[in-house]
This record gives structure tokens, sequence and C-alpha cells, in this order.
């Protein structure tokens, strides 16, 4: 079954540090996301992705977030000046089309920032 | 987008059923009903989908009412590995779908 793969699994960066995170979307899907999960809490949408362009984004996805599709199979969030609160799980997610469809979910990436 | 209110926690033994409620009085005409699993450190896993009525699969079962302002995901026969969080999403049917999770019903499957 085809699934979706993220990149590093774990990464520990210095505050004030850019990280990118990588995601690979199941190949036919054409919609893409990224979430956060502090430890703890609940599941947080932050970006939806369409075309080549943001097609949501929530209050949480400031200017130092961006997400870019940089060829036919990578998705990536960049986060630029991390900050210790930015400590989570990140998890990208892609469906096939919009709306109701399923949203298929990577293994996430466990973000420190110290 | 519509809200949606569920059990904090729940417990059950294996072998049984659980029945998990969640009410979502604001649901809009275009929103569905789709229920997700998740185990510590995983992405969340789409187990069932529902508009109105009753959608049974291999997983599970989810019960809707025809007000549609609540809906019941029912896992039959749980076992230890069902303990999980499982939350119940409201979305539209069209457009960019800002996914909401809420905060989820943790539920604990005891031998």
């Amino acid at each position: 079954e085809p699934e979706v793969t993220q990149t590093p699994s774990h990464q520990v960066t210095q505050m004030g540090q850019e990280v990118i995170l990588r995601c690979v979307p199941i190949s036919n899907h054409l919609y893409f996301y990224w979430y956060r999960q502090i430890l703890g809490q609940k599941v947080e949408f932050l970006v939806s992705f369409y075309n080549n362009e943001i097609s949501e984004k929530s209050e949480i996805f400031d200017d130092q977030f961006s997400v870019e599709r940089p060829d036919g199979s990578n998705f990536t969030l960049k986060i630029r000046s991390t900050k210790l609160e930015d400590s989570a799980m990140y998890f990208c997610a892609s469906t096939e089309g919009q709306g109701k469809e399923t949203q298929y979910f990577g293994p996430g990436t466990r973000l420190l920032v110290l | 987008l519509a809200k949606t209110t569920q059990p904090i926690s729940m417990d059950s033994y294996e072998g049984q059923e659980v029945n998990i409620t969640c009410s979502h009085n604001n649901i809009a005409t275009n929103d569905y009903i789709t229920w997700y699993q998740q185990f510590p450190s995983q992405g969340p896993r789409f187990i069932i989908q529902g508009y109105k009525t009753k959608v049974t699969n291999e997983v599970a079962s989810l019960f809707i009412p025809a007000d549609r302002k609540s809906s019941t995901l029912s896992l039959p026969r749980v076992s230890l590995s069902d303990t999980a969080v499982y939350y119940c999403l409201v979305g539209d049917s069209t457009g960019g779908f800002k996914t909401i999770f809420g905060a989820g019903t943790r539920l604990f499957v005891k031998a």
C-alpha cells in the first residue's frame, strides 16, 4: 500500500536555527498538508497546499513558516528561526482530491528545539 | 467549521464493543464526518467516514442519526491493540479542507 514518508524522523536544533522538514506524499495525490502535535496535545492544522500554492493556513502558520514543493515528489516545511515552542511532532498528509477525501498521514518528524 | 465534542477518555475490556459518541451540533449541509485513530508517536490513521445513516467497514461502524448532530463510532470486540486516541472530525466536502482535530477520546483497552 502506498504511504506518505517523512524525513528526518528526529531532528534536534538550536533556537534560532532554520530547519527543513521533508515529506514525500503519495504519488498521485494532489493536496498536501502539514500538521503539528505538541507532546500530549491535539493535532493542529498548519497549512494545506494545492497546485503550488497555499490553499488554507492556520493562525499558527506565521511568517516564520513556509512550504514548498521543489520538485515532483517532495513537499517541505521550513521553519526560518526556530523557537523553543516549535518543539513538536510534525506530520505531513496528502489526499488524492479535496474536501472529504481521506487524508493519509506520514509517520512524523519529531523536532526538538534547544 | 463545526466544532466537535467527545468524551476525554474511555476504558474497556478486551472482547467488548466500544461506542464513542461525538457531538457536532453546528454541522453544515456539506460536512462529512470522519474518524481517525492515533497511536502514540504515529500519525493519525483513517478509520471510517460517513454523511448520514450507517456506514460499516472491516474495522468499525459509524452511526449517524437523521439530524446529524452527533455520530457514534462503534468498535466491535476491541483488543489491546485498539488502545489509542480516536478523533471525530467534521469537514466540508468542498474547498481546501482545513482540518480541525479536537482533543479526541483516549480509549484504554484492558485485558
